[in-house]
C-alpha cells in the first residue's frame, strides 16, 4: 500500500471490555512498532517486530496488553479487559531493513480508543 | 533517572522568521536523533535524522544540530510560513542492540503567525 494503514479510526468501548485494533504496515517493510500517545504527551513504545525474531515486548504496560504479527505483514494490538487509563491514541509505524528508508519510521493515523 | 525534554509552552512566531526548537535529554547515549512533525489527527512524518558523530544536518530550510557533550540537539526552521505550524517531536534510538525503538519528547507546538 501507499502507506501505513491503520483500523479503526476511532474506537469507543465500555470499561472491562476486550479491543482489537489493526495495523497494515508498509508492503516489505520488516519491522513494525506499536506506540501509544496520550493527551499532549510524546509516544510512548510498546512492542517492536523484526521479521522472524521474537517481539521486543519491553513496552507493554500490563499483561492485559498482547499483539501479535501474522505473515511477517498485518499486526494486530490487543488490550483485555480496558480501563480508563487505556484511553490514548495508538500509533503503529513500520521501518525498511535498509535502503534510504533505513531507521526511518513511517506512522500511521493511529486508532483514538476511548475507553468509557 | 533517564529523561528527553522538549520546550513545553508552545513557541509563536512571525512568518519569515528563524523558529528555533530544543530537544535536551539526559542519562541517554543516543546513536542518532530525529525529528518528526505531527498535524492534529495525524501520525508523526519524519524531517531529519542525525547521527551521533555528525554535527548538523540540513534539508532545504530546515537544519538540525546536535551536541553529544551538552545531551541537546537544536532544530531550526528558517523563511517560517504559516504552513509550518505544527508539533515537533524529538526523538532519541540508542542503536543497535535496542532494537530501533524510538524514545519521544513530548513535542513542541509551533504557531508560525501571517
Amino acid at each position: 500500500g501507499a502507506g501505513v494503514s491503520q483500523s479503526p479510526s476511532n474506537k469507543v468501548t465500555e470499561k472491562g471490555k476486550d479491543v482489537e485494533l489493526r495495523c497494515d504496515p508498509i508492503s516489505g517493510h520488516t519491522a513494525l512498532y506499536w506506540y501509544r500517545q496520550s493527551l499532549g504527551q510524546g509516544l510512548e513504545f510498546l512492542i517492536y517486530f523484526q521479521g522472524n525474531s521474537a517481539p521486543d515486548k519491553s513496552g507493554l504496560p500490563s499483561d492485559r496488553f498482547s499483539a501479535e504479527r501474522t505473515g511477517g505483514s498485518v499486526s494486530t494490538l490487543t488490550i483485555q479487559r480496558t480501563q480508563q487509563e487505556d484511553s490514548a491514541v495508538y500509533l503503529c509505524a513500520s521501518e525498511a531493513s535498509g535502503g534510504p528508508g533505513k531507521n526511518i519510521q513511517y506512522f500511521g493515523a493511529g486508532t483514538r480508543l476511548s475507553v468509557l | 533517572s533517564q529523561k528527553i525534554e522538549q520546550n513545553s509552552e508552545a513557541l509563536n512566531i512571525q512568518e519569515g522568521k528563524t523558529a528555533t526548537l530544543t530537544c535536551n535529554y539526559t542519562n541517554y547515549s543516543p546513536a542518532y536523533l530525529q525529528w518528526y512533525r505531527q498535524d492534529p489527527g495525524r501520525g508523526p512524518v519524519f524531517l531529519l535524522l542525525i547521527r551521533e558523530n555528525e554535527k548538523e544536518k540540513r534539508k532545504e530550510r530546515l537544519k538540525v544540530t546536535f551536541d553529544t557533550t551538552l545531551k541537546q540537539s537544536l532544530f531550526h526552521i528558517t523563511a517560517s510560513q504559516p504552513a509550518d505550524s505544527a508539533t515537533y517531536l524529538c526523538a532519541l534510538s540508542l542503536g543497535s542492540g535496542n532494537t530501533g525503538k524510538l524514545i519521544f519528547g513530548q513535542g513542541t507546538t509551533l504557531q508560525v503567525k501571517p
